[in-house]
């Protein structure tokens, strides 16, 4: 059974406006979200990450939110913009190894 | 961040046969995994590349079916054995624990070998 869910394959949004990803976990042991963008025929790379004693962390354009009572996390991305577009994997550090649970990612289109 | 390179960067392969794939990082770094992708699915952690030691495997993945190498702290090997087309993948290695950085939670990506089983 899958314990990090991004139930939205794919998202498409305007250039502009704001996208939201949205990913949940089953896990109440997981205390750390990451947050990866995959462009094809390149490996994940690392956008943003939080903390479960947060529920806010920003970087410029992202802003991971983090409600533990739902076990629900998102990714705002604004303004978003024709580069953002791409596979976004939610991922919970919490694996037998100190390895990374994914979800199945979210492809977001920004339409110019 | 750790710079992350991967050889091949894909193959087509005849089944029965193996392949083996190469991962290289360009500081020392504490952890190294190789994760799969499936069409259409996530990532899925295949195991942890131990330095000096044999790889921990995830429920699974078995050694005689991917032995993994890890002969220091910058470099391992994953080999896929006795390929079947079920085995056609992208295999992709991550890195955690680089120098410098205070967090042990991001892990880097390489970019991944494209592989596929006629």
């Amino acid at each position: 059974d899958q314990q990090v869910k991004q139930n939205s394959p794919s998202l498409s949004v305007q250039e502009g406006r704001i996208s939201i990803l949205n990913c949940d976990y089953t896990n109440s042991m997981f205390d750390y979200f990451l947050w990866y963008k995959k462009y094809p025929a390149e490996g994940p790379t690392f956008l943003i990450s939080i903390s479960s004693i947060k529920d806010k962390n920003e970087d410029g354009r992202f802003t991971v939110f983090l409600n533990k009572s739902a076990k629900h996390l998102s990714l705002h991305i604004v303004p978003s913009q024709p580069g953002d577009s791409a596979v976004y994997f939610c991922a919970a550090l919490g694996g037998s190894q100190g390895n990374l649970i994914f979800g199945k990612g979210t492809k977001l289109s920004v339409k110019p | 961040s750790a710079v992350i390179s991967q050889k091949p960067s894909r193959d087509i392969c005849q089944r029965g046969t193996s392949l083996t794939i190469q991962c290289q990082v360009d500081s020392q770094v504490t952890m190294m995994f190789w994760y799969r992708q499936q069409p259409g699915q996530s990532l899925t952690l295949i195991a942890t590349a131990n330095q000096g030691s044999e790889a921990t495997y995830e429920s699974g993945f078995v050694i005689d079916k991917f032995p993994i190498s890890r002969p220091n702290l910058t470099f391992s090997t994953l080999t896929v054995s006795n390929m079947s087309p079920e085995d056609s993948s992208i295999y992709l290695c991550s890195a955690a624990g680089t120098s410098g950085r205070s967090s042990y939670n991001e892990q880097f990506f390489g970019p991944g070998t494209r592989l596929t089983v006629l």
